[in-house]
């Protein structure tokens, strides 16, 4: 069973405009979430995290929404330029219950000139 | 700061031998992690280490894999008898934890497994 979701495999926006990842989770236990982006051959790169006591939390083009109630969070990146065309993964911890994370299966981003 | 590093990057081998990889992590960090990855899908975590001490291993590490951690500081992980299902990406990762809460992992670049 996937505990952590990502229903679209992709997503393709023009340079300049919204881009919106989105994350389901199921695991109620998850408390802290981090969002990575992942280019061809490398390994994943940390984007931006937020904890569960926020629900959001922005970081220079980045802006990570969290609603804890629907188990549902979001990627926003405003503008997206080329070099953001990656796959993005989210993933999700239980710190009072152990530490590894579990990650989705990503969305790969296209972000068209 | 000079990040994950992993050895080798890429490891061809033949069904039935056996192989081992390399992780060191970021100095400070006290938290060490491998996972594995599959074409289309996430990490896979496989386990972690708390400065030496392996802390959890899931269930998809079976019997033919094998993690140590001496000295709480570089990272092996080998597989024996390797199978053509265990071909994939082995991400190795890294964090600093204090207090009880994780912080952020840092992930090396991976060592791509191809068994023939």
């Amino acid at each position: 069973d996937q505990q952590v979701k990502q229903n679209s495999p992709s997503l393709s926006v023009q340079e300049g405009r919204i881009s919106i990842l989105n994350c389901d989770y199921t695991n109620s236990m998850f408390d802290y979430f981090l969002w990575y982006k992942k280019y061809p051959a490398e390994g994943p790169t940390f984007l931006i995290s937020i904890s569960s006591i926020k629900d959001k939390n922005e970081d220079g083009r980045f802006t990570v929404f969290l609603n804890k109630s629907a188990k549902h969070l979001s990627l926003h990146i405003v503008p997206s330029q080329p070099g953001d065309s990656a796959v993005y993964f989210c993933a999700a911890s239980a710190q009072n219950y152990g530490q590894n994370f579990v990650f989705g299966p990503g969305t790969r981003l296209s972000v068209l000139p | 700061d000079t990040g994950v590093s992993q050895d080798p990057r890429h490891k061809i081998t033949k069904r039935g031998q056996n192989v081992t990889f390399r992780c060191d992590p970021i100095s400070e960090h006290n938290r060490l992690y491998w996972y594995r990855q599959t074409l289309g899908q996430g990490p896979e975590f496989l386990t972690y280490f708390q400065n030496e001490a392996q802390l959890e291993k899931s269930r998809l590490l079976s019997d033919r894999f094998s993690a140590e951690r001496p000295k709480g500081s570089f990272s092996t992980l080998e597989i024996q008898r390797t199978e053509q299902g265990d071909s994939a990406m082995y991400l190795c990762a890294s964090s600093l934890v204090s207090g009880g809460v994780g912080g952020k992992l840092f992930f090396g670049s991976g060592t791509q497994l191809s068994v023939l």
